[in-house]
Parts: C-alpha cells; sequence; structure tokens
C-alpha cells in the first residue's frame, strides 16, 4: 500500500538549518509530483512548495524563497525538505503529500525552532 | 495567486442535523482539460489531513456517503448529512488548478 514515512521531529536553534526526509513507498517516487504543506501551531495549512520529481522542477512560496530547497532521490524512492536561516516563524509540522490529488501524506515532522 | 474563502469559520452542529460549508474562489478553478481542480480534506486534532474530494465531488475511498462535494466555477460546497460525533475537526479545501497551490482557512466543526 501507498506510504509517505518522514522523518522525525526536530529542535533547531534559530539560524540553524533544517532537513525533512519523506521516504515513499508502495509506488515510485517519480511517478507523481510531490508538494510539501507546514501548518504552525493552531494554525492552517500553508503550501511551502512542489517538485516535480521526475524532472526535478521546482516552485516555492513566495514568502520562502531563496530559504528553502526541494529534492528528490530516485534511488532511494525518498523526497528532501532543506529550510535554511530558521526563526520562530518557522516552527510547525512539516508534511509531505502527493500530487495532485494530495490523496497520501505523510504523517508530519513537527519541527521547533527556539530563539 | 488564487486565494479561496471559506465560510463559515466555525459550526456547531447538532448530532444527526444537516450542515454545509462554502468555499468560493478568487478565480474559475475549470481547467481547459475539463476537470475542475478542487478539492476538501478533513483534519482531526493531532492527525494528518485526509482527502475526502478531488474535482469538486468525486469522493475519496472509504469516505461516507453523508458527505458530499458540489459546485463549479468560483463556488462549491461541502455538505455534511446527519452530522456524527466523528465528523468534529477542521475541513479544508484546496486547488491544484495551478501553483502556488492554496488553501481556505479552514472551518472547524464541533459538535453541540
Amino acid at each position: 500500500q501507498v506510504q509517505l514515512v518522514q522523518s522525525g521531529g526536530e529542535i533547531k536553534n534559530a539560524g540553524a538549518s533544517l532537513r525533512v526526509s519523506c521516504k515513499a513507498s508502495g509506488y515510485i517516487l517519480t511517478t507523481y509530483g510531490l508538494s510539501w504543506v507546514r501548518q504552525a501551531p493552531g494554525q492552517g495549512l500553508e503550501w511551502v512548495g512542489w517538485i516535480d520529481t521526475n524532472n526535478g522542477d521546482t516552485r516555492y512560496a513566495k514568502n520562502l524563497q531563496g530559504r528553502v530547497t526541494l529534492t528528490a532521490d530516485r534511488s532511494t524512492n525518498t523526497a528532501y525538505l532543506d529550510l535554511r536561516s530558521l526563526t520562530s516563524d518557522d516552527t510547525a509540522v512539516y508534511y509531505c503529500a502527493r500530487e495532485r490529488r494530495f490523496d497520501y501524506w505523510g504523517q508530519g515532522t513537527p519541527v521547533t525552532v527556539s530563539s | 495567486d488564487i486565494v479561496l474563502t471559506q465560510t463559515p469559520l466555525s459550526l456547531s452542529v447538532t448530532p444527526g442535523q444537516s450542515t454545509s460549508i462554502s468555499c468560493r474562489s478568487s478565480q474559475s478553478l475549470l481547467h481547459s482539460d475539463g476537470n475542475t481542480y478542487l478539492y476538501w480534506y478533513f483534519q482531526k486534532p493531532g492527525q494528518r489531513p485526509q482527502l475526502l474530494f478531488y474535482e469538486v465531488s468525486l469522493r475519496s475511498s472509504g469516505v461516507p456517503d453523508r458527505f458530499r462535494g458540489s459546485g463549479s466555477g468560483t463556488h462549491f460546497t461541502l455538505t455534511i448529512s446527519r452530522v456524527e460525533a466523528e465528523d468534529v475537526g477542521v475541513y479544508y479545501c484546496m486547488q491544484t488548478l495551478e501553483l502556488p497551490r492554496t488553501f481556505g482557512q479552514g472551518t472547524k466543526v464541533d459538535i453541540k
């Protein structure tokens, strides 16, 4: 069955960098795009970015442009989110979700950034 | 960017009653391929969102037929008939017509 399994929770200091992984099973990662979504405590869903896992094309939310990079490794069927220069505003649960329907979501990776 | 506006932002419903949530888009979500890329999700506290409907009205596997998605163009509705306690949570609409993907603000549903 299809699953997206994310890496574990992280606690970071302000200014540090973050990497979250999203390993796909039950399907070949490169056959579907992938989006990342985050949810700050008590808030709604915020789209972070999208990657065409087949050719590596990416598109990012304007407010994260320059700090975020999405990649995909076909050899391990795993996608990655890298976020640099963390601030307390980046404290959130980060999800990966299979495009285009967002029919499968990872379990979420809680990230806390302390200032 | 496409803006999705949900109303109301919160609902309190008597078990067994029906309710509906509106999602209005700042532009038509009808694609030239004939599909309309509007989705509904449900999120219980502490859980990941789960897909309810794709392309407006196509029910995802396992979603009870008490739920119905409808609408076209820029106006969409999620209707829940015979609300049950397990329906408590937050409902979101989302569009994938274009990038960036955008979500509605969410509608919190609880039971009276």
